[in-house]
């Protein structure tokens, strides 16, 4: 019950495309719903987050849809670019401990 | 502002041995977690520590330990290493406990042979 199940695992888009990126959960006390980014080299970056009482919250380029009813949420990448290409991880926690529950990634390349 | 650092960013080891990993965490940060990442896994929470005392554990055996110092610098050691121990470990930390603003470090790459 403690899982994020993430997919795909990897994920090749056309530059100028979108990219999704989907996420689903069993646990219904999780309540806060981040997305993160992480480059070759590099710790992982907070790109996103989402709360279960909005449907969808948008920055820029980068949308988080969320379907509370279904368990699910997911990554839009509106006109990807090469420089998007990174491994992206959803994760998953309750604000009762704040302990991040992580899906096992999406490695995403955007081809020019 | 330096970010969070961690170091060695690579170390190889034997089976058997055991390994220290330190972590350093942004100016004024008093909060650091580890966490285990492997290709197909995610990240896997390790253990928080919080004015020099774990607060929260993940499900690891106890060969893996760390410990904060009252600089908030913290260390984890693996010991009686095992290949299977092969792995990105990336420190986070935060202002205080149970907070949602992690900063990540880029990691330790440690490779057991």
């Amino acid at each position: 019950q403690q899982q994020v199940k993430q997919s795909p695992q990897s994920l090749i888009v056309q530059k100028g495309g979108i990219s999704i990126i989907n996420c689903a959960y069993e646990n219904t006390a999780f309540d806060y719903f981040p997305w993160y980014q992480q480059f070759p080299g590099k710790g992982p970056a907070l790109l996103i987050a989402i709360r279960p009482d909005v449907s969808e919250k948008k920055e820029g380029r980068f949308t988080i849809s969320f379907n509370k009813s279904a368990k699910q949420f997911s990554l839009h990448i509106m006109d990807s670019q090469p420089g998007d290409s990174a491994t992206y991880f959803c994760a998953a926690s309750a604000d009762s401990n704040y302990q991040l529950i992580w899906g096992a990634g999406t490695k995403l390349i955007i081809k020019p | 502002k330096a970010g969070v650092t961690q170091t060695p960013r690579y170390l190889i080891k034997t089976r058997g041995q055991q390994v220290t990993l330190s972590c350093s965490p942004i100016s004024g940060h008093r909060s650091v977690s580890w966490y285990q990442q492997t290709p197909g896994q995610g990240l896997q929470f390790l253990f928080e520590y919080f004015s020099e005392t774990q607060r929260n554990k993940g499900n690891f055996p106890g060969r893996f330990s760390g410990r904060q110092f009252s600089n908030s610098r913290s260390e984890m050691n693996v010991s009686t290493l095992e290949l299977g121990d092969s792995a990105l470990y990336l420190c986070a930390s935060s202002l205080e406990q149970g907070q949602y603003g992690y900063t990540f470090g880029s990691g330790t790459r440690l490779t057991v042979v």
